[in-house]
């Protein structure tokens, strides 16, 4: 069964730094390339960053660019958000995502989700 | 960066209706488009990938159409488990944008 549980989330001041990790199991990890996805509270999706599956090709949404870096590490299974310079407008859940098909970057949405981490940024 | 646009935001209608939400983009992306259901406190379930492919185990009552920059989710006969956010998505080029949701309420 194709398993993702985030973890690392919680209360931070502006300013401060956060480190999500996504923890894959039931399938081949280092086949796939991953995701984050965030969702304020009320709000909609917002796609955050992409990876592909030997971490060739990064990608990430203005907002976030220069200040979250997303890496993985094919050897524990394991997707990581490193999140600098928070702000309040990036709590959030973050939800980390799979790609829907052995490839990188396969164009046909993310088949597989976890259950979100919340981060909220506030003083 | 594509902007995706959804209509309506919202849309109420009984278990049985047809019901259709629209996704426009704003440029053309092929049918690199994507549907998501997403329920409160869920994470969003995938629904439609390529346009108009089902994903594995989601009714056939769902269904999507499109190319280009105009695409459609419809449901043909609404069940009490639909009712739920609706997101679309491209996947042409990144970032991956969303469109803002339409949710689906209960008449």
């Amino acid at each position: 069964e194709v398993q993702l549980v985030e973890s690392g989330g919680g209360l931070v001041k502006p300013g401060g730094s956060l480190r999500l990790s996504c923890a894959a199991s039931g399938f081949t990890f280092s086949s796939y390339s991953m995701n984050w996805v965030r969702q304020a509270p009320g709000k909609g999706l917002e796609w955050v960053s992409s990876i592909s599956s030997s971490s060739s090709y990064i990608y990430y949404a203005d907002s976030v660019k220069g200040r979250f870096t997303i890496s993985r590490d094919n050897a524990k299974n394991s997707l990581y958000l490193q999140m600098n310079s928070l702000r309040a407008e990036d709590t959030a859940v973050y939800y980390c995502a799979r790609d829907s098909q052995a490839d990188d970057f396969p164009q046909l949405g993310f088949d597989y989700w976890g259950q979100g981490t919340l981060v909220t940024v506030s003083s | 960066d594509i902007q995706m646009t959804q209509s309506p935001s919202s849309v109420s209608a009984s278990v049985g209706d047809r019901v259709t939400i629209t996704c426009r983009a704003s440029q053309g992306i092929s049918s690199w488009l994507a549907w998501y259901q997403q329920k409160p406190g869920k994470a969003p379930k995938l629904l439609i990938y390529a346009a108009s492919s089902l994903q594995s185990g989601v009714p056939s009552r769902f269904s999507g159409s499109g190319s280009g920059t105009d695409f459609t989710l419809t449901i043909s006969s609404l069940q009490p488990e639909d009712f739920a956010t609706y997101y679309c998505q491209q996947a042409n080029s990144f970032p991956h944008t969303f469109g803002q949701g339409t949710k689906l309420e209960i008449k």
